[in-house]
């Protein structure tokens, strides 16, 4: 199973970012959201589609609908510079899937 | 507090062996499924392998009969083996958790990494 994100996306700060993850009838499975920023481990942002960790902030937000899953990060901060990956459970090969990463880069 | 650390990395050379451990605190290692992940420098994530809580592993293509996952629970703790190291290996490696939900009444895996180690470099090179 794949998983394809934009290599990159740029947005300036206060306005709003948004991630997507294409994958084969996506809608159909849990999606998860992971940040990483340079030289840390990630770090998990959005699980099962929509919900948020605790501390996660409510600017972070997820959907998930037919081929697309998407991050949607609001009122965006220079904090949150990172890479971001979409991952998913699948039942073939590789349980664990990861997208290609998305590189977000603040203005 | 749920912590994760890994340790064992270093520089081998091609052909080489290496054993990575994973000490875990603040909850049971045997309780939860947990994966090997790494990621290769300036690349995205890779799945390399999973202890399931029930006992079964499973293996990416592309480490399975080089790598071995192992848990030991009287030291809450997750390993993996390494032999036959290649360059392509070259990685950080992360220990991850996956956590325990309740599905209709029954605990089961969430699908996904909560908690994961700082990580700990491997790099194969002559």
């Amino acid at each position: 199973y794949v998983l394809t994100q934009p290599p990159s996306v740029s947005v300036a700060p206060g306005q709003t970012a948004r991630i997507t993850c294409g994958g084969n009838n996506i809608g159909n499975k849990g999606v998860q959201w992971y940040q990483q920023k340079p030289g840390q481990a990630p770090v998990l942002v959005v699980f099962d589609d929509s919900d948020r960790p605790s501390g996660i902030p409510e600017r972070f937000s997820g959907s998930n609908s037919g081929n697309t899953a998407t991050l949607t990060i609001s009122r965006v901060e220079a904090g949150d510079e990172a890479d971001y990956y979409c991952q998913v459970w699948d039942s073939g090969s590789d349980p664990y899937v990861f997208g290609t990463g998305t590189k977000v880069s603040v203005l | 507090e749920v912590q994760l650390l890994e340790s064992g990395g270093g520089l081998v050379q091609p052909g080489g062996s290496l054993r990575l451990s994973c000490a875990a605190s603040g909850f049971s290692v045997s309780s939860n499924y947990m994966s090997w992940v790494r990621q290769a420098p300036g690349k995205g994530l890779e799945w390399v392998s999973v202890f399931q809580s029930g006992g079964r592993t499973y293996y990416a293509d592309s480490v399975k009969g080089r790598f071995t996952i192992s848990r030991d629970t009287s030291k809450n703790t997750l390993s993996l083996q390494m032999n036959s190291l290649r360059a392509e290996d070259t990685a950080v490696y992360y220990c991850a958790r996956d956590p325990v939900t309740m599905v209709r009444g029954v605990t089961a895996p969430a699908y996904y990494m909560d908690v994961w180690g700082k990580g700990t470099t491997v790099t194969v090179s002559s």
